[in-house]
């Protein structure tokens, strides 16, 4: 039972347009939700996350959205370079240090 | 500040071998996760240690184990390896100073190769 989904394994965007990743969770129990990029060869890192008290958080060309009754939070770059070709993993967890579930990533390419 | 490493990067086992995978996190970071990647699944969660005591635990089964020492370094352990055990194998530590929203820092991964 997969609580958090991605349901398009692959993306493909023009340099300097939007690129938007979406994110679907089950569990209504969670609370904070995080977005991982990750390069072949290397561990995934972290680049935004979003309490369930907010609906919308920024840091410079990523901004992430959250609608928690439609349990749907997307992330969008702008604009997109080609450095932002990577997987990019959806996450979730709920307070109190419970185990965070991660998607099954989406694969984006942004071509120059 | 150096950060989480994993050795080794690469290892190729055949069935029904054991192994064991190291994690150092990074200095000062207390808690250490570990996760398995294969291609469609994602990070599937397997377990976290904090002070030496396993407080989560994910969905796999026994022959998967794991332990923390007092210096915060971990090791996993896999018996009797299986055809589907390949795959990344990923620890990620957090500095857990009672904030959950602690980012989590990954090492680069050990990928495992069951023949």
């Amino acid at each position: 039972d997969q609580q958090v989904k991605q349901n398009s394994p692959s993306l493909s965007v023009q340099e300097g347009r939007i690129s938007i990743l979406n994110c679907d969770y089950t569990n209504s129990m969670f609370d904070y939700f995080l977005w991982y990029k990750k390069y072949p060869a290397e561990g995934p890192t972290f680049l935004i996350s979003i309490s369930s008290i907010k609906d919308k958080n920024e840091d410079g060309r990523f901004t992430v959205f959250l609608n928690k009754s439609a349990k749907h939070l997307s992330l969008h770059i702008v604009p997109s370079q080609p450095g932002d070709s990577a997987v990019y993993f959806c996450a979730a967890t709920k307070t109190s240090y419970d185990k965070v579930i991660f998607g099954p990533g989406t694969s984006l390419s942004v071509i120059p | 500040k150096a950060g989480v490493t994993q050795t080794p990067r690469y290892l190729i086992k055949t069935r029904g071998q054991q192994v064991t995978l190291s994690c150092s996190p990074i200095s000062g970071h207390r808690s250490v996760s570990w996760y398995q990647q294969t291609p469609g699944q994602g990070l599937q969660f397997l377990f976290e240690y904090f002070s030496e005591t396993q407080r989560n635990k994910g969905n796999f089964p026994g022959r998967f184990s794991g332990r923390q020492f007092s210096n915060s370094r971990s090791e996993m352990n896999v018996s009797t390896l299986e055809l589907g055990d390949s795959a990344l194998y990923l620890c990620a530590s957090r500095l857990d100073r009672g904030d959950y929203t602690d980012t989590q820092y990954f090492g680069p991964g050990t990928r495992l190769t069951v023949l």
